[in-house]
């Protein structure tokens, strides 16, 4: 069974500045998908980026980016000028590509943004 | 486009009643729904996948004679707390999905959440 570990219960950041989140996985597989997802205080899930295993460019969305090592199975998000908004707790998601239906969901990551 | 919704966003009960959850998607046909359930501060935990027309497959440990999921339409399920108790106060999520275009993966898009909280 596939597992995603986030070891970090909380971050902080100061306003303006970059945040990186870290994200393992554990998979036999080779095609699958990875994502972050930001769940504000709404607690309206949001997707923010979504990475292809078999693709080696890291997937860039705006100010969020990713650094995926598949060798390593490490997936962090990088937050760069972060805002207020950008407060919420983030959710690494691992899915199969093999025409799986479920998302497994790490622990979550609870992101403060300090003015 | 890809726009879940759940109704009601907020339910209070009294314990013993049971409580109807809706979810559904507004612009495509969805091949399944899943719901979850989130407590204060942890993750989503997935209770049960359903797709259209047939019985929903639940995970270990959830109960489905209390969690009855009715998946009617490829737009619409819900689920159904019965004999409400204050142990199942939680937030419940739902999401649809769909083939991600060219992708190998089923895309979910989720709902904005319900609320329950049983006096």
């Amino acid at each position: 069974a596939q597992t995603v570990t986030q070891s970090q219960p909380e971050m902080s950041v100061q306003e303006a500045e970059t945040v990186t989140l870290s994200c393992t996985y554990d998979t036999s597989e080779s095609d699958y998908y990875l994502f972050w997802y930001k769940q504000p205080p709404s607690r309206q899930m949001i997707l923010v980026i979504r990475q292809e295993a078999y693709k080696q460019q890291n997937a860039t969305e705006n100010r969020f980016s990713v650094n995926f090592q598949k060798a390593a199975k490490s997936f962090s998000l990088k937050i760069s000028d972060s805002q207020l908004g950008d407060a919420a707790m983030y959710f690494c998601a691992y899915i199969s590509g093999a025409g799986s239906y479920q998302l497994t969901f790490g622990k979550g990551t609870k992101l403060s943004v300090i003015p | 486009g890809a726009v879940v919704s759940q109704h009601p966003s907020w339910v209070i009960c009294k314990s013993g009643t049971s409580v109807k959850i809706e979810c559904r998607s507004l612009d495509f046909q969805a091949t399944t729904m899943f719901w979850y359930r989130q407590f204060p501060k942890q993750s989503l935990m997935l209770m049960a996948t359903s797709n259209e027309g047939s019985k929903a497959t639940y995970e270990q440990g959830v109960e489905k004679d209390k969690f009855l999921i009715n998946h009617a339409s490829l737009t619409l399920s819900t689920l159904t707390v019965t004999s409400a108790h204050p142990e199942d106060s939680s937030f419940y999520i739902c999401s649809a999905s769909r083939l991600a275009g060219t992708s190998s993966y089923n895309e979910q898009f989720f709902g904005p959440g319900t609320r329950l909280t049983v006096l």
